[in-house]
Parts: structure tokens; C-alpha cells; sequence
């Protein structure tokens, strides 16, 4: 059964920086695109990023809202997702979501997400 | 950035009734286009890929059209566990963008 679970999510002050993780579970991590996804309170969904498989050198593709700022990576040995986010500002509150992309390149299977507050 | 413009942001609707929601883009995107539903505070559940492939499990009363720069998702008879937010989500071409939304109340 394929499994994502994400955890780091927390309250940090505008300007803070925030480490999010993705354990994956049931599948091949490294044949995967993997993605993160965000929904602010109430609103609609947001593409935040890519990381693209072991097969394509773990490119990475961005956001206009987040370029330069959060940073995607992944450890296949350890089946882990991350989103490294920098130079936080209250429009990132959001539920984080990683997303699994199929040989289709639609997401196929979401985790439960985790919640960033930026708040002073 | 590919902007994807979906219409109407909300609607009421009975069970049994035809339902359609329209999602235009900035500019084509062939048929690279995917539905998705999304109940509060789930994570989203995909429907539709490739414009008009159903997902496996998803049943048939779901359908999705169009190509280019406008698509359609259909509902053919709501029925009470549909009442849900949609939204379509083009991936043609970085970054990845979804529409706004559709909201489908009782």
C-alpha cells in the first residue's frame, strides 16, 4: 500500500525558516517524480515544486511564488521527500502536501499534509 | 505561468442533476489536463487525467472532455457523495497550475 506521510510542519515567525519531510512507503521512491503541494486556509491548491527520479539526475523544477526561496531534495535511500523553505512570509501558511506523480505525470497518491503557520 | 481559469467558482445543485464545470487556459495545453476532487480536509482524489481518462476506480457517471485551451468536466446524474470542491490542473508545461476551483453544494 503506498504510503506518504509528512511531518515538520509547525508556527515560525515571517523571515524563519521551516524543514518539511515526506516518508514514502509501498512503492520504488527512486522511480518517482515527487512534488509538493500547498493549500492555504479556505483557499485552492497551489503547485509548489518537483523533484524529478534518480533516472533524471533529481532535477528540480519551482514555483514562480517560491523560486529561490524553498529548496526540494530527496534521499532515496532513506524513501524521504524534503522541502527546505527559507525567507518565510505569512502568505506561505498553507497544509503542505507531497504528491506522488505517475508514468502519466498526474499526482496519484497524496499524503495527509502538514500545516505551516508564518505568524509573528 | 499557464493561468487556468475555471467556471463558475461555485454552484447548487440537486442530486440527479447534470452537472458541468469549465476550466480554460492562458494558452494551449493540448490535452495535458487532469481533474481532481477534493472534500474538506482531505487531500485531493484525481479523477481525470489526459483530458479525458477516467481513473481507475472512479465511477462512470465522471467524464472530462476538450483539448487545447478548453475542458470540460461532467457529471451526469450527482449523486450525494459528490458534493465536493473540483479543481483542473494542466501540466503542459513548468510550472504546474491548477484552477481556482469549483465548489458543488447542495
Amino acid at each position: 500500500e503506498v504510503q506518504l506521510v509528512e511531518s515538520g510542519g509547525g508556527l515560525v515567525q515571517p523571515g524563519g525558516s521551516l524543514r518539511l519531510s515526506c516518508a514514502a512507503s509501498g512503492f520504488t521512491f527512486s522511480d518517482h517524480y515527487m512534488d509538493w503541494v500547498r493549500q492555504a486556509p479556505g483557499k485552492g491548491l497551489e503547485w509548489v515544486g518537483r523533484a524529478r527520479n534518480k533516472a533524471n539526475s533529481h532535477t528540480t523544477e519551482y514555483a514562480t511564488s517560491v523560486k529561490g526561496r524553498f529548496t526540494i531534495s530527496r534521499d532515496d535511500s532513506k524513501n524521504s521527500l524534503y522541502l527546505q523553505m527559507n525567507s518565510l512570509k505569512t502568505e506561505d501558511t498553507a497544509v503542505y502536501y507531497c504528491a506522488r506523480v505517475d508514468s502519466n505525470f498526474y499526482f496519484d497518491y497524496w499524503g495527509q499534509g502538514t500545516l505551516v503557520t508564518v505568524s509573528s | 505561468d499557464i493561468q487556468m481559469t475555471q467556471s463558475p467558482s461555485s454552484l447548487s445543485a440537486s442530486v440527479g442533476d447534470r452537472v458541468t464545470i469549465t476550466c480554460r487556459a492562458s494558452q494551449g495545453v493540448r490535452n495535458d489536463l487532469g481533474w481532481f476532487q477534493q472534500k474538506p480536509g482531505k487531500a485531493p482524489k484525481r479523477l481525470i487525467y489526459a483530458a479525458s481518462s477516467l481513473q481507475s476506480g472512479v465511477p462512470s457517471r465522471f467524464s472530462g472532455s476538450g483539448s487545447g485551451t478548453e475542458f470540460t468536466l461532467t457529471i451526469s446524474s450527482l449523486q450525494p457523495e459528490d458534493f465536493a470542491t473540483y479543481y483542473c490542473l494542466q501540466r503542459n508545461s513548468y510550472p504546474v497550475t491548477f484552477g481556482g476551483g469549483t465548489k458543488v453544494e447542495i
